[in-house]
């Protein structure tokens, strides 16, 4: 099946303990992308990444690291969390070939940071 | 800067009603739009995604419009059920800046049996 699984689905962690989320899509896509939504905000691009070894800052990186050492996997990095970062996150990917873009996203990690 | 609002930000129908979900954008130079569902608590799930040259797509009891020039897409839901209860968000990815979609902040629908 199609898809992109993110893991753990929910975390609740202390401020300061470094944390890794983990996103991989089975679809071959190029492009993969993180985002949060908060309540009044919508959702919100984190970072992303058109290929292997190339990434971005998206709207609201400070905080956040990642890196993509392979094309199926994204990892988001959170070194020093706070509690401004409890959040719901999604994972997203889509294909760049053939110019529809459309995109997919992950189940989301409920994230609590105390 | 591109802003996305979605309007009625809730709405509550009887089973079987037709409905419009609204969606309007402020920058009309748009790659594509495209609607999705969310579930309490859940990831978002692709429903339509309409190209910028395209007027409309369709999906079953689905139906969701463009109009490029006036900054607006419109999602008909045909007969709704209770199961179609969720929060609709709408998304533009544009010409310039295409590496992310720019949201909207949904319609929670709750469709009553």
């Amino acid at each position: 099946e199609a898809q992109v699984t993110q893991n753990p689905r929910y975390l609740i962690t202390v401020t300061g303990k470094k944390l890794t989320v983990t996103c991989s899509q089975n679809m071959n896509h190029e492009y993969m992308s993180w985002y949060r939504q908060d309540p009044g905000l919508g959702l919100r691009q984190i970072y992303y990444s058109m290929n292997v070894e190339v990434t971005d800052k998206g709207d609201v990186p400070e905080g956040y690291k990642v890196s993509r050492k392979e094309k199926r996997n994204f990892p988001l990095i959170l070194e020093s969390p706070s509690p401004n970062q409890t959040s719901l996150y999604f994972c997203a990917s889509c294909p760049l070939a053939g110019g529809t873009y459309e995109q997919y996203f992950g189940p989301g990690t409920r994230l609590t940071v105390t | 800067k591109q802003e996305v609002t979605q309007i009625p930000a809730a709405l509550s129908v009887p089973e079987g009603e037709n409905l419009v979900l609204n969606c309007s954008f402020t920058d009309s130079a748009i790659y594509n739009l495209q609607w999705f569902r969310q579930d309490p608590g859940k990831g978002l799930t692709s429903l339509l995604l309409i190209q910028s040259s395209q007027r409309e797509q369709t999906s079953g009891r689905l139906n969701a419009s463009l109009d490029k020039s006036s900054g607006r897409s419109t999602l008909y839901i045909a007969a709704s059920q209770p199961g179609d209860s969720a929060t609709y968000l709408c998304a533009v990815r544009m010409n310039t800046g295409f590496q992310k979609l720019v949201f909207g902040t949904g319609t929670r629908l709750l469709v009553s049996p």
